[in-house]
């Protein structure tokens, strides 16, 4: 597609309950990334996918919350027996090499996650 | 860790010229970004520095400075839309297609 396309763009969740928060990256990007943005914070990375290679999982904060990728091309980042902590925007990115050496980063309108 | 500081938020009149500084300590520094994004809407690329100097495209400009930790910032001629937070980020690492670490943002309010 065009663009980074995340679904639900909203969710409404009790606490306790499973959620799945799904990302189409870029056609073509090889590189996908989760997000998380909190009211008044930063970014803060929670999982990188990069081609064939073992995700990058050091930013996931519990093992509730996982991620997988499928075909290199989807991914779903699912968070068990949400927390009212959990409550946030989620973000996901999608780059690919490109002649500058950037390789930007191109987000998705976020997906927002409130717990009850 | 990463450690990224940036001014929580700025204010300016529409016209003016607006610097916003970023300090960093990182280890395996690999390129600084900036990021614009409006309230609600998806963070959007403005510019990219990997070596020491200034980056001009258009009416912003990014400089960098890697033996300070340090870049900034600079919107000239700043016009209502540009009211948003600006996000600065770090990679780390020898992949090219690693991971950002972000600030916290700086969120720029443009009055007329």
């Amino acid at each position: 597609g065009a663009g980074v396309s995340q679904s639900p763009s909203n969710k409404v969740t009790e606490k306790g309950k499973d959620v799945e928060l799904r990302c189409d990256p870029i056609s073509g990007h090889t590189a996908l990334y989760w997000y998380r943005q909190s009211l008044g914070q930063g970014l803060e990375f929670l999982i990188y996918f990069q081609g064939n290679s073992a995700p990058d999982k050091s930013g996931l904060p519990s093992d509730r919350f996982s991620a997988e990728r499928t075909g290199g091309s989807v991914s779903t980042l699912t968070i068990q027996r949400t927390q009212q902590e959990d409550s946030a925007v989620y973000l996901c990115a999608s780059s690919s090499p490109d002649s500058s050496g950037a390789n930007v980063l191109t987000f998705g309108a976020g997906s927002r996650l409130t717990v009850l | 860790g990463q450690n990224i500081d940036q001014p929580t938020e700025m204010t300016a009149t529409e016209g003016a010229i607006v610097q916003i500084n970023c300090t960093y300590q990182t280890s395996g520094f690999n390129g600084l970004f900036w990021y614009q994004q409006h309230a609600g809407e998806a963070p959007t690329f403005l510019s990219y520095n990997v070596l020491d100097g200034l980056e001009e495209k258009g009416r912003f400009s990014s400089f960098l400075s890697r033996s300070k930790g340090y870049s900034y910032l600079l919107l000239k001629e700043l016009q209502m839309k540009d009211s948003a937070s600006y996000l600065c980020a770090v990679r780390v690492g020898g992949s090219t297609l690693g991971r950002l670490y972000f600030g916290r943002g700086t969120q720029l309010t443009v009055w007329p």
